[in-house]
């Protein structure tokens, strides 16, 4: 049974480029959570989706945006990248209305 | 506004004994609690739960109390093992946010 992944690994981009980070739930969920953990904090919530729609988001500037696929696995995107938006960005799923998320190993963005 | 405080960044504890760590939240609308560990280079891990109606959750070597009326839970490891060396991070939510509110974590070191 295949847990939550994510690509690439690491990432390296420059100030205003943008980013696409991908993520597959774990088999059987059907909602997707995306978190920033910065250096030294704990994970910071951006935002939901569940049946392709954003459910509710977290203090991000609209610079942030996502989407989720029909199989469940979801994209984020950063646009107009600034160097404070270098981080671990992490994705979990669940199921609808579990308290219990499962999270993948992340992506470390890098922005110079 | 941090609503889940861990308050000790670091905790070395030797190999067999009890491992105590805490954390404090300040949103009193916060019903269920979990603790995740991560290693370096991996997502967090869920390690176990608890729900506000409980005050107390075992899993094996694994116990989480709940102070409700002092907004505190602690996560007791005993006996401690080498393998428990990583970052522990507490956190929050409440029913039908599914958003989970971290703390900043805490690294235990087990010394053998």
């Amino acid at each position: 049974d295949a847990g939550v992944t994510q690509s690439p690994t690491h990432l390296i981009k420059t100030r205003g480029q943008q980013v696409t980070l991908r993520c597959s739930p774990k088999s059987g969920h059907d909602t997707v959570s995306w978190y920033q953990q910065a250096l030294g904090q704990g994970p910071q919530f951006i935002f939901q989706y569940y049946e392709e729609e954003e459910r509710q988001r977290g203090n991000f500037p609209d610079r942030f945006s996502g989407h989720q696929f029909p199989n469940y696995s979801s994209e984020l995107n950063v646009n107009a990248l600034l160097l404070g938006d270098s981080a671990l960005y992490l994705c979990a799923s669940s199921f609808l209305g579990a308290y219990e998320q499962y999270f993948g190993p992340g992506t470390r963005l890098t922005v110079t | 506004d941090q609503q889940v405080k861990q308050n000790s960044p670091s905790l070395s504890v030797q190999e067999g004994r009890i491992s105590i760590l805490n954390c404090d939240y300040t949103n009193s609308m916060f019903d269920y609690f979990l603790w995740y560990k991560k290693y370096p280079a991996e997502g967090p891990t869920f390690l176990i739960s608890i729900s506000s109606i409980k005050d107390k959750n075992e899993d094996g070597r694994f116990t989480v109390f709940l102070n409700k009326s002092a907004k505190h839970l602690s996560l007791h490891i005993v006996p401690s093992q080498p393998g428990d060396s990583a970052v522990y991070f507490c956190a929050a939510d409440n029913f039908g946010n599914e958003k989970l509110t971290f703390g900043t974590g805490t690294r235990l070191t087990i010394i053998p």
